[in-house]
């Protein structure tokens, strides 16, 4: 089946530091993926996504890269800030699927 | 102006209840979502609509009900309310269902049965 894991949190980082959440998935159609960024009291949103084998996402300062050889979509970011303080969601889409399939998101504390 | 909209925003109710959530989109997308999400952040797709038509419907109890009067319209009715649908509630639209489709979410209805 299309399944998403990501790593547990909660993770804190100190302001400046570099982060890497993984995000490794199953797909039994050609999968899209994305990450969905959700601040206190919001709803989620697209932070970046990526639809083809290396294609490599990018906002705000985080990036992910789509490896198929591996099956992840890890993202990063090279120097945190408090207003990163958020949780983060992987997610995937299959061709030939009607759902977005959510991993069970990572909470990540930024302290100055 | 809010791209998905859900009303009410805080929702305090007592156990056997009924109450409805309503949802509107202004994005002219064809697919509409309820999810559901707990408070370890979990996130649960209950329904799908896409073009008023319901497309996706999870194991969820009876008791929940969406309704689509329009493609732009998605709202859900829950009847006897019960302790455990205490949850935040997000209602979302895409211009199409599943490869490639962002979500865009509402930003949630705080649901609490006392």
């Amino acid at each position: 089946g299309n399944s998403v894991t990501q790593m547990e949190g909660p993770v804190t980082l100190s302001e400046e530091a570099f982060l890497t959440i993984n995000c490794t998935y199953t797909a039994t159609g050609y999968p899209s993926l994305f990450w969905y960024v959700q601040y206190p009291g919001e709803g989620l949103q697209l932070l970046l996504k990526a639809t083809k084998a290396d294609d490599k996402g990018s906002n705000k300062g985080f990036e992910a890269t789509y490896r198929k050889e591996t099956t992840s979509f890890h993202l990063e970011k090279g120097s945190v800030q408090v207003s990163d303080s958020a949780v983060y969601f992987c997610a995937l889409s299959v061709t030939g699927g009607f759902k977005t399939i959510f991993g069970a998101g990572t909470r990540l504390f930024v302290k100055a | 102006d809010t791209a998905v909209s859900q009303t009410p925003k805080y929702l305090v109710t007592q156990m056997g209840n009924d109450k409805s959530i309503k949802c509107e989109q202004n994005l002219g997308h064809d697919t509409m979502y309820w999810y559901k999400q707990d408070s370890k952040k979990f996130l649960k797709i209950m329904f799908s609509y896409n073009n008023k038509e319901l497309i996706i419907n999870e194991t969820v109890p009876n008791r929940f009900s969406p309704k689509s009067p329009d493609k732009a319209h998605l709202n859900l009715h829950i009847n006897s309310l019960e302790l455990g649908d205490s949850a935040v509630y997000f209602c979302a639209s895409s211009q199409a269902q599943g490869y490639g489709n962002t979500i865009y979410f509402g930003e949630g209805s705080w649901l609490t049965v006392v």
